[in-house]
């Protein structure tokens, strides 16, 4: 059973660029969550999804940033037009039913 | 504010020795979950711990949660440079799933 797989692994973009994580959770799992770890700094929740639904957005900042998990392929979280504050490991997280986070390895942004 | 304080923030040990890290709420959490993160990786699950007084092992490594499930402890046996690492805990406080993190501990192990 593969375990939380996130692409790419590292990604570079140019101050006003999109990019776009994407995290394709564990077999089994539909629950979906994403987690910013920025430098020097805790891992911070950001959004949390089920299979065409944002359950939980909160920590999501209010502008550039979205999220989606459709009913086929992995989910995704968009940032547009990044900035250098954007830089940061982004990981995702999958869990069934029963409970329990298993985590991707990331997603490390740099923006320059 | 920060609502999980973990200790020490960084612990150096000698290898073969036991070492403890732990990790405080100030309210009551629904479970809590231990991880592993090398440097510039992802987070290895290690333990979730659900029940007041609950306690796991896995080869060197136990966990206990007290049972107020306010507080957790992960204890280290005969510690390994295997186990050099930042030891982080999550808490879930039964809302909408979503963990907060403590800020981890550096452990780093001496041969």
């Amino acid at each position: 059973n593969a375990g939380v797989m996130q692409n790419p692994r590292h990604l570079v973009r140019r101050r006003g660029q999109e990019a776009r994580l994407r995290c394709s959770p564990m077999k089994g799992h539909s629950h979906v969550y994403w987690y910013r770890q920025l430098p020097e700094e805790g891992l911070k929740f950001m959004v949390y999804l089920q299979k065409e639904n944002i359950i939980d957005e909160s920590g999501m900042p209010k502008e550039r940033f979205s999220a989606e998990f459709p009913k086929e392929g992995p989910s995704i979280l968009r940032i547009q037009q990044v900035v250098r504050g954007d830089s940061a490991a982004y990981f995702c997280a999958s869990s069934p039913s029963t409970g329990g986070q298993y985590f991707g390895p990331g997603t490390r942004l740099t923006v320059t | 504010s920060q609502e999980l304080e973990q200790s020490p923030q960084s612990l150096i040990v000698q290898e073969g020795k036991n070492l403890t890290i732990n990790c405080t709420s100030s309210k009551t959490l629904y479970g809590l979950y231990w991880y592993k993160q090398k440097y510039g990786e992802g987070l290895i699950f290690l333990m979730m711990l659900q029940k007041g007084g609950e306690e796991k092992s896995h080869e060197k490594i136990t966990a206990k949660l007290d049972e107020k499930k306010q507080q957790s402890s992960l204890h280290i046996t005969a510690s390994q440079p295997s186990h050099a690492g930042i030891y982080l805990c999550g808490a879930d406080r039964g809302s909408q799933g979503n963990l907060i993190f403590g800020k981890g501990t550096k452990l780093s192990v001496k041969p």
